[in-house]
């Protein structure tokens, strides 16, 4: 079946510095791909997504390319702030019978920021 | 506009009763999921629901378990004779047909003692 898999955490970083968050992933056909967060006592929010090959998403100086010759799809961000504090995760849809899509989650990365 | 509401945030049961958690999705959203995320962990797919109909429960741990959306809104996750096991975050997610970004509620932490 799918599966994501991710670095473990927790990761801390001081202000400023370059995060890479790495995601790799098993699915069959061509799933989309997508970053959440989960900001301290907020629900997941999508933060970025890629639906093909070699597409790039970016939100808010984070940026994941959909690598599919490594079925990868890892996180960067040049200059983390301590706003960014939250926990990653990696995730992909996969469209089943009947038009909808079930995601599959990996198991999140914490990230703090130190100032 | 409201986002994705649930309630209770926080449900204490002790081992063995019924509970039922209530999701709010946005309006409109025809599709509607419901995840479990235990501690420590990623979000589980639990169920789908298009509008009324239940499409898949093939993530449903047990038959302890149930779901519906009797109206095509309002969903109600129910667990019967509750376990420690069950313990967990359990997460609505609505989204529109067609579209793969699910907008996720806060959760009800849900602990059996």
């Amino acid at each position: 079946g799918d599966s994501v898999t991710q670095m473990e955490g927790p990761v801390t970083l001081s202000e400023e510095a370059f995060l890479t968050i790495n995601c790799t992933y098993t699915a069959t056909g061509y799933p989309s791909l997508f970053w959440y967060v989960q900001y301290p006592g907020e629900g997941l929010q999508l933060l970025l997504k890629a639906t093909k090959a070699d597409d790039k998403g970016s939100n808010k100086g984070f940026e994941a390319t959909y690598r599919k010759e490594t079925t990868s799809f890892h996180l960067e961000k040049g200059s983390v702030q301590v706003s960014d504090s939250a926990v990653y995760f990696c995730a992909l849809r996969t469209r089943l019978s009947g038009g909808y899509q079930k995601v599959t989650f990996g198991i999140g990365t914490k990230l703090q920021v130190i100032p | 506009g409201a986002g994705v509401s649930q309630s209770p945030r926080y449900k204490v049961a002790k081992r063995g009763q019924d509970v039922a958690l209530r999701c709010d999705p946005i309006s409109g959203h025809v599709s509607l999921f419901w995840y479990q995320q235990a501690l420590g962990q990623g979000p589980e797919f639990l169920t789908y629901f298009q509008n009324e109909a239940q499409l898949d429960k093939s993530g449903l741990p047990s038959d302890r378990f149930f779901a519906e959306r009797p109206e095509g809104s309002v969903s109600t996750l129910k667990i019967q004779r509750t376990q420690q096991e069950d313990s967990a975050v359990y997460l609505c997610a609505s989204s529109l047909a067609g579209t793969d970004t699910q907008y996720f509620g806060p959760g009800t932490r849900l602990t059996v003692l």
